[in-house]
């Protein structure tokens, strides 16, 4: 059973770039069948889709968000990453990893707080 | 593109049945068979209940049930137990700018 757990910084300041590293395991990232994804829950609300990537590289992003998320992928540690451009307020959120397959998010990290206050 | 339009809460008694309804349009829920639901228990990661409309993950309980109709999707779960206490959202491929969409949640809350 492939597990995900997210790492990274838990308070960024406004303007800054977040950025969080899902690193997978009990499985390989490179699986073809397989794609990688960051979604993101605001306290108290529903979820949004963020973006994901398959493990060549190719990636798909929310373009609600495009302009300022980066995914990519590390094949050699199993990991794949998010970075959030000039964050506000606004990104402050729960953010989730998730490995897709069936077209459907299958399994899920535990979630990241992130906190964007000076 | 908006979110896809679910209930704010439903409510059952244990071993009754209840099914939140899940409203998309055309270019999401209507186009496509790629209609998923998750089950959120407070302070927890979503759990996949249901797949590409109508299948169950392994070990997910057959007591789970999808279904779609035109443009809205349907999520039933017969036999109500405590544990399904939780929020439920179901997903959707959209065509255009966001290439997946979620429902707003529904709280079901077993009385």
């Amino acid at each position: 059973q492939v597990q995900l757990q997210e790492s990274g910084p838990g308070l960024v300041k406004p303007s800054e770039t977040l950025s969080l590293t899902c690193t997978v395991s009990g499985g390989s990232i490179s699986r073809s069948s397989y794609y990688w994804s960051w979604i993101r829950q605001h306290p108290g609300k529903g979820l949004e889709w963020i973006g994901y990537i398959f493990y060549s590289g190719s990636a798909y992003y929310n373009t609600a968000l495009q302009s300022r998320v980066t995914v990519s992928v590390d094949t050699s540690k199993n990991q794949f990453s998010l970075k959030l451009d000039s964050v506000t307020a606004a990104d402050t959120a729960v953010y989730y990893c998730a490995k897709v397959n069936n077209n459907a998010f299958m399994n899920w990290g535990q979630g990241a707080l992130v906190t964007v206050s000076s | 593109q908006s979110a896809l339009t679910q209930p704010a809460s439903v409510s059952g008694s244990p071993g009754q049945s209840i099914t939140i309804s899940c409203t998309g349009t055309s270019s999401d829920v209507g186009s496509y068979d790629l209609v998923s639901w998750y089950q959120q228990h407070p302070g927890k990661a979503p759990q996949v209940m249901i797949f590409e409309v109508t299948k169950r993950p392994s070990g997910v309980s057959n007591r789970f049930s999808g279904s779609k109709s035109g443009n809205t999707a349907s999520l039933t779960i017969s036999g109500l137990q405590a544990d399904d206490e939780a929020d439920y959202y179901c997903c959707s491929y959209a065509v255009g700018n966001i290439n997946w969409v979620f429902g707003g949640g529904t709280k079901l809350t077993v009385l």
